[in-house]
């Protein structure tokens, strides 16, 4: 068990431009979680999946925001024409079946928007 | 809806001292709750949750937390701060209910003084 792993750990880009992130979870969890951070703010919920479906999207995730689960393993989300505001840490969980599961964390992609 | 508050956002102790983090919850139903620690550009660590069996609920690091349901509160405690306890300390709150997520309070740092 190798824990929850993001890539990039860091990004920096131009605003306007479009960028992606990766998440690979523990691989026997089936339910797998996004997240955005902010400076001196809790983890705020975008996105879930249990395997391959997404069950529930946030009001956060504006349209420019699309996450994927291709075979219920990695997850991608994507932000196109990025903005200031989306600079943020974003942080991906997964956590198996069952009922009062704790969700474990991948240490998160830090995006910069410049 | 469910949602959690932190009372502090800062709370610091001597080395030694008592550590005393305050969470709130609000949940139309019995609820999870977790406590994760997060320390500088990492990802959330775990430290204790309720699933409603035993009210007060032991974590690692010698953290423990009690759940009071009159009160709807799970506070943090550690008897004896040290310096490694230092961190980002998020109170969350989960239903097992639609899409299982989990919702953090916004956080409070600790800070441990020599």
């Amino acid at each position: 068990d190798t824990g929850v792993s993001q890539d990039p750990r860091h990004k920096i880009t131009k605003r306007g431009q479009n960028v992606t992130f990766r998440c690979d979870p523990i691989s026997e969890h089936n339910r797998l979680y996004w997240y955005r951070q902010t400076l001196g703010q809790g983890p705020e919920f975008l996105t879930y999946f249990q395997n391959e479906a997404q069950l529930e999207k946030s009001r956060l995730l504006s349209d420019r925001f699309s996450a994927e689960r291709p075979k219920g393993s990695f997850s991608t989300l994507e932000i196109q024409r990025t903005e200031q505001g989306d600079s943020a840490m974003y942080l991906c969980a997964s956590s198996p079946s069952g009922t009062g599961t704790e969700a474990f964390f991948g240490q998160g992609t830090r995006l910069t928007v410049v | 809806a469910q949602s959690v508050t932190q009372l502090g956002s800062h709370v610091s102790v001597s080395e030694g001292a008592l550590v005393l983090l305050r969470c709130n919850y609000s949940s139309s139903v019995p609820p999870y709750l977790f406590w994760y620690v997060q320390y500088p550009n990492q990802g959330l660590q775990l430290l204790l949750k309720y699933t409603s069996a035993a009210t007060l609920v032991k974590g690692i690091n010698g953290f423990e937390a009690e759940f009071k349901k009159s009160e709807t509160s799970f506070h943090l405690t550690k008897p004896s701060a040290h310096m490694s306890d230092a961190a980002e300390y998020f109170c969350a709150v989960s239903l097992n209910t639609g899409g299982f997520k989990t919702i953090f309070g916004a956080g409070t740092r600790l800070f441990v003084k020599a």
